[in-house]
């Protein structure tokens, strides 16, 4: 059965630090990955998804298939960013999203 | 706004009840999706429709049931309601299987 992974419940880093939200999935076929943002009492926000390689409030995601992974990265840290991130995988076939248990990023000022 | 709307926003009721919670999809969509989010499970699917048809079930228990009706919009029913249950239920929709999922603000049910 497919598994998402986030590690870390807790990431707090200081304005303007580097961010590394990470996440790795099980998965032997070929997955779609998403990243949501759900700010405090608010809705799950679609973030990421790997197949539009887009860049949203700076973040970005890289599918790395020989590692399984697809981490959330940012280079500069706003105290906007603070919020919950769930890593999300679609598999084949499926129809619902498979999340991790979350992240918590915390932005320090 | 994703245009997902969902109602109430929060309830309150005790053990053994009935409720049911109500989501309208954006416009276009399809396909409505209910999840579970609770502090110990963390965000679990429960059951999926598309254009009316049960697609896909989660982690949904026996004494939990949904509907989508013909205007797309979607009711969960939860019956014999145990403090357990007490957690933030999201609708969410998509155009189909297989896109990216637009989620609603949530119903926060707490069961007392």
């Amino acid at each position: 059965a497919q598994r998402v992974t986030q590690p870390e419940k807790l990431l707090s880093v200081f304005k303007g630090a580097p961010v590394e939200l990470k996440c790795n999935y099980s998965y032997s076929g070929s997955p779609e990955l998403f990243w949501y943002v759900q700010y405090s009492r608010q809705r799950l926000q679609l973030l990421l998804r790997h197949i539009s390689r887009e860049s949203i409030k700076g973040f970005t995601a890289d599918l790395n298939k020989g590692e399984t992974s697809f981490h959330l990265k940012k280079p500069f840290a706003q105290e906007e960013d603070s919020a919950m991130y769930y890593c999300a995988l679609l598999v084949t076939g499926r129809r619902a999203l498979t999340f991790g248990s979350g992240t918590r990023l915390q932005v320090q000022p | 706004d994703s245009g997902v709307t969902q109602t109430p926003k929060h309830l309150i009721t005790a053990t053994g009840q009935r409720v049911t919670l109500r989501c309208s999809p954006r416009s276009g969509d399809l396909s409505v999706y209910w999840y579970q989010q609770s502090l110990d499970q963390g965000l679990q699917f429960l059951i999926q429709y598309y254009n009316g048809e049960e697609r896909a079930k989660g982690n949904i228990l026996e004494r939990f049931s949904a509907q989508q009706f013909p205007d797309l919009h979607s009711e969960l029913n939860l019956s014999s309601l145990e403090l357990g249950d007490s957690a933030l239920y999201f609708c969410a929709s998509s155009v189909g299987n297989g896109y990216e999922q637009y989620f609603g603000p949530g119903t926060r049910l707490t069961v007392t």
